[in-house]
């Protein structure tokens, strides 16, 4: 399976605190992308990375990539109660024949208490 | 910009039936159009890749005499579960991405089907 892992798999944290989330991919990718999700509702992009950039940031967000180690990361700082949501990663294929294909991983649920 | 809507938002249908669920790009022409399930607490699945006036692309595994795919315009996808079973029921999750910009899926809001 292509299927990204994603740790923890739950998190829980106090309002004010930060949340980190990591997610490792078993190919080589042309970008990872980071997704929420609010319970059963529809995703929300995040925040795009490619291939070639190692550290993005937009807002509270800081996102890292780790070619080398097929790994990346999502920093949500000084976290409120409305970030409570599920967090995928997902990984775009390198290829022409998976252009635009995306692979999740397992997603992170982050509760943040207030 | 960019928004994709899905119709419906949810439907209850009987066993043996067939459902279909609309995807539509709002305000863009959409080149590719993906189809995803997720099952609760899980993460999403791709199920097929749809392009515009050609056959999708099924991942393994998804049958597609079960899981139709019409993607009849650059605005619009359908998926029609047929003879649908209550192991069908899940969130069903459409995207889009753009003409000329393939990075970015666009999603939409998803449609909760159960089949009783």
């Amino acid at each position: 399976s292509q299927q990204g892992e994603e740790d923890p798999q739950a998190l829980s944290i106090q309002e004010g605190e930060n949340a980190t989330m990591n997610c490792s991919y078993k190919t080589s990718i042309n970008n990872l992308q980071w997704y929420r999700q609010n319970s059963g509702r529809g995703l929300v992009h995040l925040i795009l990375i490619r291939s070639n950039e190692r550290e993005k940031h937009s807002g509270r967000l800081r996102v890292t990539l780790d070619t080398s180690k097929k790994s990346s990361s999502l920093l949500i700082t000084a976290s409120r109660a409305a970030d409570t949501a599920s967090y995928f990663c997902a990984h775009a294929v390198r290829g022409s024949s998976n252009t635009g294909k995306l692979i999740f991983g397992q997603g992170t649920t982050l509760q943040v208490k207030p | 910009g960019a928004v994709v809507s899905q119709h419906p938002s949810w439907v209850i249908c009987k066993s043996g039936t067939s459902v279909k669920i609309e995807c539509r790009s709002l305000d863009f022409q959409a080149t590719t159009m993906f189809w995803y399930r997720q099952f609760p607490k899980q993460s999403l699945m791709l199920m097929a890749t749809s392009n515009e006036g050609s056959k999708a692309t099924y991942e393994q595994g998804v049958e597609k005499d079960k899981f139709l795919i019409n993607h009849a315009s650059l605005t619009l996808s359908t998926l029609t579960v047929t003879s649908a079973h209550p192991e069908d029921s899940s969130f069903y999750i459409c995207s889009a991405t753009r003409l000329g910009v393939s990075d970015e899926q666009f999603f939409g809001p998803g449609t909760r089907l159960t089949v009783l």
